[in-house]
């Protein structure tokens, strides 16, 4: 089964507009990380953002935020004021454990392209 | 700021030959992971490494991977007869101990193709 369901393969954006990237998880561990990377057209994966499943904050990074509802199990990532750099995949991903060399596995992504 | 290093960053091998991708990860990092992505599609955990021994590896990980760190600095992935299938994006990760909100550090990628 899934553990980490992206539903929206294509996004777009208007420039300077606000977005956001659905991501929905599947775990029955008490403990577990929520993260967010992108991958622009060069290939490489930059980590956004984090979020612990005992924080009561959303995470914020600049101008990311995590919108986590863990009842729902979603971590939605909130990009806010779009720019054109911000045109890339971006990967929703889980560790389950707390440990930090628990394995990450990553959800299918989603292609945001933001329009001028 | 510190950066994991993939060497080669493309390598292009006829079907049934090895292939050795090397990676450097950040020095102080403890842990060790290598993923791939095959071209447009998700990426996939193969293995982590712990300790000069793995941690955990996937189904996808079978007898023809193997991974090693020979000398304190590199971690190297081994694929011992490459098939076509094998042909992906193949990422190594590291992240330092006793911090599980840390995400990982990516490595650039090293580009395989199997020809």
């Amino acid at each position: 089964a899934q553990k980490i369901t992206q539903t929206q393969p294509g996004m777009f954006v208007q420039e300077k507009e606000a977005v956001t990237l659905d991501c929905t998880y599947d775990t029955s561990d008490q403990s577990y990380g929520l993260f967010w990377y992108k991958q622009p057209s060069s290939g490489e994966m930059i980590f956004l953002i984090y979020q612990g499943s005992y924080d009561e904050q959303n995470a914020t990074e600049g101008r990311y935020s995590l919108n986590f509802q863990k009842a729902r199990k979603s971590a939605n990532l909130v990009i806010s004021a779009s720019q054109l750099g911000d045109s890339a995949m971006y990967f929703c991903a889980m560790r389950e454990g707390v440990t930090s060399y628990d394995k990450v596995i990553f959800g299918p992504g989603t292609s945001l392209s933001v329009i001028p | 700021e510190p950066e994991v290093t993939q060497t080669p960053s493309h390598q292009v091998t006829q079907m049934g030959q090895e292939v050795i991708l090397r990676c450097v990860p950040i020095s102080n990092h403890l842990y060790f992971y290598w993923y791939r992505q095959i071209l447009g599609q998700k990426v996939e955990f193969l293995v982590s490494f712990y300790n000069n021994e793995i941690s955990e590896k996937s189904e996808i990980f079978d007898d023809q991977f193997s991974v090693e760190r020979p000398d304190g600095s590199n971690f190297t992935l081994k694929i011992r007869s490459t098939k076509l299938e094998d042909s992906a994006m193949y990422f190594c990760a590291s992240t330092p101990r006793g911090a599980p909100n840390y995400g990982y550090t990516f490595g650039s990628g090293t580009r395989l193709t199997v020809v």
